[in-house]
């Protein structure tokens, strides 16, 4: 199996825009969807990317998705930074009926 | 409205068996892929378990395989998750999550509940 290695922690200011890396061990980072996941404290997760890059209804436009195959790593970019986006956020994937999950980032909006 | 909720988790010593249920609202188990994740205090998500919308596909991480085991009962809209040989280890908050469609595979979820508590201690 894979691994996914995240940034334990970045931090910016408001109306800012700040990106999120999520690089994976071996394989290749297309082969498999990636999501990412919010968690705010003492609340359980909430998608806002799932499948690279498809935003669930609900989630402002400011969040966006991306994979890069040549450093094989997938990406969760927030624009406009808000205070309520002060967050961890996990991304995820998957092989052979195995999910994987990344360290998770804490995103502190200062 | 969807919602999940799970039960049944608490104190056992290690060694010791629980089993948790998650009985969702809003749609029926045996429509989704369901899967569990769990959350040990103040670290990060590991996903535990899947199983897809017809019980003939399921998977489990390393580190839980051979000791727990996931079901559902599609005549209580219910999923659960039997633990054995509980290890000081699987102490987590364990979420119940639906996944976005019936197949094991693509692994992404779309609703969470919102977890239920093991400690495994002596």
């Amino acid at each position: 199996n894979f691994m996914l290695t995240q940034p334990h922690s970045v931090s910016e200011s408001p109306g800012k825009t700040v990106t999120i890396s999520c690089t994976r061990s071996s394989g290749n980072v297309a082969s498999n969807y990636v999501q990412w996941y919010q968690q705010r404290p003492g609340s359980s997760p909430s998608t806002v990317i799932y499948e690279d890059n498809q935003r669930p209804s609900g989630v402002p436009d400011r969040f966006s998705g991306s994979i890069d195959s040549s450093s094989n790593s997938a990406s969760l970019t927030i624009s406009g930074l808000k205070t309520e986006d002060e967050a961890d956020y996990y991304c995820q994937s998957y092989t052979n009926n195995i999910g994987v999950f990344g360290g998770g980032t804490k995103l502190t909006v200062l | 409205e969807v919602q999940l909720v799970e039960s049944g988790g608490g104190l056992v010593h290690p060694g010791g068996s629980l089993r948790l249920s998650c009985t969702p609202s809003g749609f029926r188990v045996d429509d989704y892929a369901m899967h569990w994740v769990r959350q040990a205090p103040g670290k990060g998500l590991e996903w535990v378990s899947g199983t897809n919308w017809n019980r003939d596909s399921t998977g489990y991480a390393d580190s839980v395989r051979g000791r727990f085991t996931i079901s559902r009962d599609n005549d209580k809209n219910s999923l659960y998750l039997q633990m054995n040989s509980l290890r000081p280890a699987d102490t987590a908050f364990y979420y119940c999550a639906r996944a976005r469609g019936r197949w094991l595979q693509p692994i992404q979820f779309d609703y969470w509940g919102r977890g239920t508590l093991v400690t495994v201690s002596s």
